[in-house]
């Protein structure tokens, strides 16, 4: 069952520029994770926002959380060659034990 | 190093023969579960564990098993009743049982391949 949906699928931009990834979701949450794939690698986790957050930042990462749209936003500033990756929002709630489930990611790709 | 691995990092499988992927980590984590993911796609559970000796299944159990006798350790055998089991098989860990920090921590993955 796919909880998360990440918008858009895949993302170009210019070295420098500002990324912004959207995830959407289905069921109360009780916190939302981003994590970051290089490619043929395993996941790392980047920044975890509890329900009752709206926003938190991690240095170049910005997070945003709206509950009543099931929705947040993953905001990547100055962005550098480094980034290139796949971004995956993941959801956890109280009625699922440990489980989080994964959205199919965006694909990033930074321009030189 | 505190940390996940997994062993082999490619497999190479033929058909009707069963196959055991290796998780281990030295993170004192308590969860530990088994995702599989295809080309272009999200990670789908496979099965987890809360605690030595249990698991459960996640949404895609068939064809596949898991054993939990240390908690160190959580190998997963990928058996020749999954019909389509070439894909990346990720391993990961997390903290505390019924903890509201959920964080997991992946290990590197094993590329699997039916030949």
């Amino acid at each position: 069952s796919q909880q998360g949906e990440e918008d858009p699928q895949a993302l170009s931009i210019q070295e420098g520029e500002n990324a912004t990834m959207n995830c959407s979701y289905k069921t109360s949450i009780n916190n939302l994770q981003w994590y970051r794939q290089n490619s043929g690698r395993g996941l790392v986790h980047l920044i975890l926002i509890r329900s009752n957050e709206r926003e938190k930042h991690s240095g170049r990462l910005r997070v945003t959380l709206d509950t009543s749209k099931k929705s947040s936003s993953l905001l990547i500033t100055a962005s550098r060659a480094a980034d290139t990756a796949s971004y995956f929002c993941a959801t956890d709630a109280w009625d699922r034990d440990d489980k989080i489930i994964f959205g199919k990611g965006t694909r990033l790709h930074i321009l030189p | 190093d505190g940390g996940i691995t997994q062993s082999p990092k490619y497999l190479f499988r033929k058909e009707g023969q069963n196959v055991t992927l290796s998780c281990e980590q030295n993170l004192n984590h308590d969860a530990m579960y088994w995702y599989r993911q295809d080309p272009g796609q999200g990670l789908r559970l496979i099965y987890y564990s809360q605690i030595v000796n249990d698991f459960q299944k996640g949404d895609i159990a068939e064809g596949y098993s898991v054993s939990r006798e240390k908690k160190e350790s959580f190998p997963l055998t990928v058996t020749s009743a999954q019909k389509n089991p070439t894909a990346f098989y990720l391993c990961a860990s997390s903290g505390p049982t019924g903890s509201s920090y959920n964080e997991q921590f992946f290990g590197p993955g094993t590329r699997l391949t039916v030949l």
